[in-house]
């Protein structure tokens, strides 16, 4: 089965300009989780989408948005770069959320290899 | 909120030494926790998960995890480290939010390092 597969792989930016990174999640997978991986902030989590709908979001601003398609394909979009937005981002799948509360939360996350974006 | 704290950054351990990473959480509720692992360029593979059951749990490439609630801990350890074993390893707190929402609060990674 093939993994968590995302594009492109890097992409370099000027500040200002927008950006759309794509996310294929593990055949069979609806959730998808994007997290910002950065040296001086660590990991943090972006959102989480299923069936189409935004689940969650973290504490970002409005510039960073995200949205899911009918075959569980995501995308997320950053409008109006700035040079702290440059970070690999990595998205996640995991499957439905088959209970709810707990049994969700014991759904493992695939990761992808993520997107490095650079912002000069 | 829950919060996880790993202690150092960076661990260097020598080839066949006991591997020892650290891992405390912050959970109001039983959580659920995990151990990732990242090498190089790549994305992070999950190594092992605990989930309620056993408190020992045992993981990939021979590394487990002892859930200890007294001391709110997770550590990672494995017997006898080797050269393939230098990433960064992540520990992580799978937090519900509200209602069904889900997500994965991470620690700032602690970098291991095998000396041969």
């Amino acid at each position: 089965k093939a993994g968590v597969t995302q594009t492109p792989r890097y992409l370099i930016k000027t500040r200002g300009q927008q950006v759309t990174l794509s996310c294929s999640p593990i055949s069979g997978h609806r959730s998808v989780s994007w997290y910002q991986q950065t040296p001086g902030q660590g990991l943090q989590f972006l959102f989480e989408y299923f069936s189409e709908t935004q689940r969650n979001k973290g504490n970002f601003p409005g510039r960073f948005s995200g949205r899911q398609f009918s075959n569980s394909r995501s995308e997320m979009n950053v409008s109006t770069l700035e040079l702290g937005d440059s970070a690999l981002y990595l998205c996640a799948s995991s499957l439905s959320p088959g209970l709810a509360g707990g049994g969700r939360g014991a759904n493992e996350q695939f990761f992808g290899p993520g997107t490095r974006l650079t912002v000069l | 909120a829950q919060s996880v704290t790993q202690l150092g950054s960076h661990v260097s351990v020598s080839e066949g030494a006991l591997v020892l990473l650290r891992c405390n959480y912050s959970s109001s509720v039983p959580p659920y926790l995990f151990w990732y692992v990242q090498y190089p360029n790549q994305g992070l593979q999950l190594l092992l998960k605990y989930t309620s059951a056993a408190t020992l749990v045992k993981g990939i490439n021979g590394f487990e995890a002892e859930f200890k609630k007294s001391e709110t801990s997770f550590h990672l350890t494995k017997p006898s480290a080797h050269m393939s074993d230098a990433a960064e390893y992540f520990c992580a707190v799978s937090d519900l939010g509200g209602g069904s929402n889900y997500k994965l609060t991470f620690g700032k990674g602690t970098l291991l390092t095998v000396n041969p």
